[in-house]
């Protein structure tokens, strides 16, 4: 079965930077797009980025727009998005998702949780 | 505020009916499939209807979806106390961006 794992999220310091990682297994990554949506605790859901299978496209989400890099590295089927700057209202639980085949968002992973404070 | 709008609560005794409407513009509902997230407390979210109108494998017929121009309606039938859930609406927007709404907290009374 799909499964989606994140990891490295953690308390840290505002102005600092971070980078999440997402490992998917039973499914042939490279073929799917790839999205970090997040959740701030007791809110609801927020896109965050997407990046195509292959990479050629990256696109950001206002909150995140200009300091954050997204990447991944399909031998490893791994998928990572970099944070800079963060600031509390980066507080939330981070996951990782992959692109559905009808503009859906079908698999999610268990999510990370990231504290800026 | 969210791109696309959803009550932020709605409430139905068990057996009975209750509708979610999800409503956008012609840059992300009219122009995109819509689809739907069933989301209960403390798990992860989950895809419960794609392409406006369709089931994923293992999600009961209680549940469908319907969309009319900028707007779609997510229907549950024969409620349950388990369809308790958080359940949100997302498209792709024409400004190359994920949207979702705001979110509708199911009560089954």
């Amino acid at each position: 079965q799909v499964r989606l794992v994140e990891s490295g999220g953690g308390v840290v310091q505002p102005g600092t930077s971070l980078t999440l990682s997402c490992v998917a297994s039973g499914l042939t990554f490279n073929k799917y797009g790839m999205h970090w949506i997040r959740q701030p605790p007791g809110k609801g859901l927020e896109w965050v980025t997407f990046m195509s299978y292959d990479g050629d496209e990256k696109w950001y989400g206002e909150a995140v727009r200009g300091r954050s890099t997204m990447s991944r590295d399909n031998p490893r089927n791994a998928f990572y998005l970099q944070l800079h700057s963060l600031r509390a209202d980066d507080t939330a639980v981070y996951y990782c998702a992959t692109d559905g085949a009808h503009r859906d968002i079908g698999y999610w992973g268990q999510g990370t949780l990231l504290t800026v404070s | 505020q969210s791109v696309l709008t959803q009550p932020p609560s709605v409430s139905a005794a068990p057996g009975q009916k209750v509708t979610i409407s999800c409503s956008g513009s012609s840059s992300n509902i009219g122009r995109d499939p819509v689809s739907w997230y069933q989301q209960f407390p403390g798990a992860v979210p989950k895809l419960l209807i794609y392409d406006n109108d369709k089931r994923p494998s293992g999600i009961p017929d209680r549940f469908s979806g319907s969309k009319s121009g900028t707007s779609a309606t997510l229907a549950i039938t024969g409620l349950q106390t388990g369809d308790e859930a958080d359940y949100y609406c997302g498209a792709w927007d024409i400004s190359q961006s994920w949207v979702f709404g705001g979110g509708t907290k199911l009560t089954v009374l």
